[in-house]
């Protein structure tokens, strides 16, 4: 019984170095969501995919975060030129589809730091 | 108009005590109100949840008091356990016209349940 996966637990960085952060969605949901969760700050949306939708962009917080999803399932959030601010846990969720009431379930997520 | 305030930021209750957390909410589209609970170093999950539509919903020793008019709901939890002691998020849900099931979080609760 796979959860949500993501990888690396933990990234460390240096300011201006571009990172990778991976997730591995439920086998069979459609709908991954990545959300940005910083120190005694709630969960910040930041990109949905849906199906073979379009992605909801719209809480990207720059142009150097970007990410995609290939063949449906796994996920990846590139953060290019990282800044001390974008330290944070990146966590990524994933449902069965994008119906309303359908519940997220969320990996542990990655804790990123930028020195 | 996308907040949704979380109070308090902490809280303590003695085992066998209620906790209640409290939460508003600005935009009246916002048609689902899901409660998360989140362990440290691991993601959150999904505790209940409740719709528009009803005043209450009660899960076991949690319980959400949704207020429509006020534009705000509440956890309670009943007989507080220290297994209870975790952060908690209240969220709502986006009104994007379906086109996206992204979640509008709180800020988060840490409760302390003492022995």
């Amino acid at each position: 019984g796979a959860g949500v996966s993501q990888s690396p637990s933990n990234k460390v960085t240096e300011k201006g170095k571009d990172v990778e952060l991976r997730c591995d969605p439920i086998s069979g949901h459609t709908a991954l969501y990545w959300y940005r969760q910083s120190l005694g700050q709630g969960l910040e949306f930041l990109i949905y995919f849906q199906g073979n939708s379009a992605p909801d962009k719209s809480g990207l917080p720059s142009d150097r975060f970007s990410a995609e999803r290939t063949g449906g399932s796994v996920s990846t959030l590139t953060i290019q030129r990282t800044q001390q601010e974008d330290s944070a846990v990146y966590l990524c969720a994933s449902s069965l589809d994008g119906l309303t009431y359908r519940e997220q379930f969320f990996g542990p997520g990655t804790r990123l730091t930028v020195l | 108009q996308q907040q949704v305030k979380q109070s308090p930021q902490s809280l303590i209750v003695q085992k066998g005590g209620i906790s209640i957390i409290n939460c508003a909410y600005e935009n009246t589209a916002f048609d689902y109100f899901p409660w998360y609970q989140q362990f440290p170093g691991k993601g959150p999950a999904l505790l209940i949840a409740i719709r528009p539509d009803v005043s209450e919903k009660k899960e076991g020793r949690f319980t959400i008091s949704f207020n429509k008019s006020a534009k705000q709901f509440s956890l309670h939890i009943m007989d507080s356990q220290p297994g209870d002691s975790a952060t908690y998020f209240c969220a709502a849900r986006g009104p994007e016209g379906g086109a996206t099931n992204k979640l509008i979080f709180g800020t988060g609760t840490l409760l302390a349940v003492q022995p």
